[in-house]
């Protein structure tokens, strides 16, 4: 069954680091994959996708991920991150009925 | 262009109570799908609706119930609410066969 795993629950970082959040899914064909942010009390906001080509994917906000079929993973990263990045943040992968299938999530806290 | 737009925001009902959540489509799409969110949790696909008729469902009983309408807005209907209900409820919008989903700002539902 197709499946969507993020490790990370919960992870802190101060202002202007680096960030890296993983995603592994688990899908038999070709994935077309998704990270949206959650602001808390909010939908979801999508943030970039990936479905077929260049595996490094941009998106808003200064966000990219990279795709690696080998490692099942579409890890999502920022090279500094901003006080307002602070939020829920989720992989999702679309299965072949169109539907979203989401990882339980993690939540990014940002300290100045 | 308009976005997706749930109504209402926050809802308090009575176990055992049946309750409806609205959700208008982004402007052009025709198809809606519904999604439970609880608490700390990653969102989990309710149905999907397309041309009026459910066009797939997830893992929930037959009292969750969904309508759409020729406007492509639709409805989510509960009947005999149960604790376990309590979530933010999700609908998202877009057009079938493409990859892209556009959520609203959900329903907040408390069962009480």
């Amino acid at each position: 069954a197709q499946s969507v795993t993020q490790p990370d629950i919960h992870i802190t970082v101060s202002e202007g680091a680096s960030l890296e959040l993983r995603c592994n899914y688990s899908y038999g064909a070709t994935p077309y994959l998704f990270w949206y942010v959650q602001s808390p009390g909010q939908g979801l906001q999508l943030l970039l996708k990936y479905f077929s080509g260049d595996t490094l994917v941009q998106g808003i906000k200064g966000f990219e991920a990279e795709f690696k079929r080998s490692q099942s993973s579409f890890n999502l990263r920022k090279p500094s991150v901003h006080w307002s990045d602070a939020a829920e943040y989720f992989c999702a992968v679309r299965d072949n009925t169109d539907k979203l299938i989401f990882g339980t999530g993690t939540r990014l806290q940002v300290f100045p | 262009e308009t976005g997706v737009t749930q109504s209402p925001t926050h809802l308090i009902k009575t176990r055992g109570q049946q309750v409806t959540l609205r959700c208008s489509s982004q402007s052009g799409h025709n198809t809606v799908s519904w999604y439970q969110q609880a608490l700390g949790q990653g969102p989990q696909f309710i149905f999907q609706y397309y041309r009026e008729e459910e066009n797939g469902r997830g893992n929930f009983p037959p009292r969750f119930s969904g309508l759409q309408f020729p406007n492509y807005s639709s409805e989510l209907n509960v009947n005999a609410l149960e604790l376990d209900d309590s979530a933010l409820y999700l609908c998202a919008s877009s057009l079938i066969g493409n990859t892209e989903a556009f959520f609203g700002q959900g329903t907040r539902l408390t069962v009480v």
